[in-house]
């Protein structure tokens, strides 16, 4: 079955420039995830959304950095301004419940390099 | 803040041998933890879960033991496989996850 899906796959921005990240969750799934990768960390969490409402964005490094998912399905991390600290993998989870407490599915990532 | 952290970044075995990756955390109020496995160039995947009503959780050739009185657990994969290298990281879930740096896990020959 259809998993987790990002895209693009890999971003290549600019200083300066805006990004917009896509997550496809798995369909039916209640909460969605972003995380931030650093090179040979663990990821970050940055924001939650339960159906459209966004829970929790206290993850989020700065005012540059901006999440929806409108119609409680696909979601966007949007980020403004790019700068080279801004260079990560960009992780998105589903889960099926509400609260978050069963298992994430994650998607592939997508792998932003800002220049 | 509190953190969950892990005890060796890479740890090198034969294959056909046990492996055993610890991890340490802080939160005494976590109650639920989650070992992920990480390939390049891929996300996190789901290998096994533990409550803290439990002490032990056992899958298919893996096994998670949980140490409350120390906050400490461990993911045993017996047998190791080639197939197995990987980036493997312990998470405590606190609705977000709570990821630690990771240990990567190199099975030679």
């Amino acid at each position: 079955g259809a998993g987790v899906s990002q895209s693009p796959r890999y971003k290549v921005a600019k200083r300066g420039q805006d990004v917009a990240l896509r997550c496809d969750p798995i369909s039916g799934h209640v909460s969605l995830f972003w995380y931030q990768q650093a090179l040979g960390q663990g990821p970050e969490f940055l924001t939650y959304f339960q159906n459209e409402a966004q829970l929790d964005k206290s993850g989020l490094p700065s005012d540059r950095f901006f999440a929806e998912r409108p119609e409680g399905s696909v979601s966007t991390l949007k980020i403004q301004r790019t700068q080279q600290e801004d260079s990560a993998v960009y992780l998105c989870a589903s889960s099926l419940s509400r609260f978050g407490t069963d298992e994430q599915y994650f998607g592939p990532g997508t792998r932003l390099t800002v220049t | 803040g509190e953190s969950v952290g892990l005890h060796l970044p890479t740890l090198s075995v034969q294959e056909g041998d046990n492996s055993i990756i610890n991890c340490a955390y802080s939160n005494s109020a976590s109650d639920y933890f989650i070992w992920y496995k990480q390939e390049s160039g891929k996300g996190p995947q789901f290998i096994i879960d533990i409550r803290s009503n439990m002490d032990k959780r056992q899958g298919q050739r893996v096994t998670v033991l949980l140490n409350k009185t120390v906050k400490h657990l461990s993911l045993q994969i017996a047998a190791t496989q080639p197939g197995d290298s990987a980036v493997y990281f312990c998470a405590e879930n606190l609705n977000a996850l709570n990821f630690g740096k990771g240990t990567s896990l190199l099975v030679t020959p």
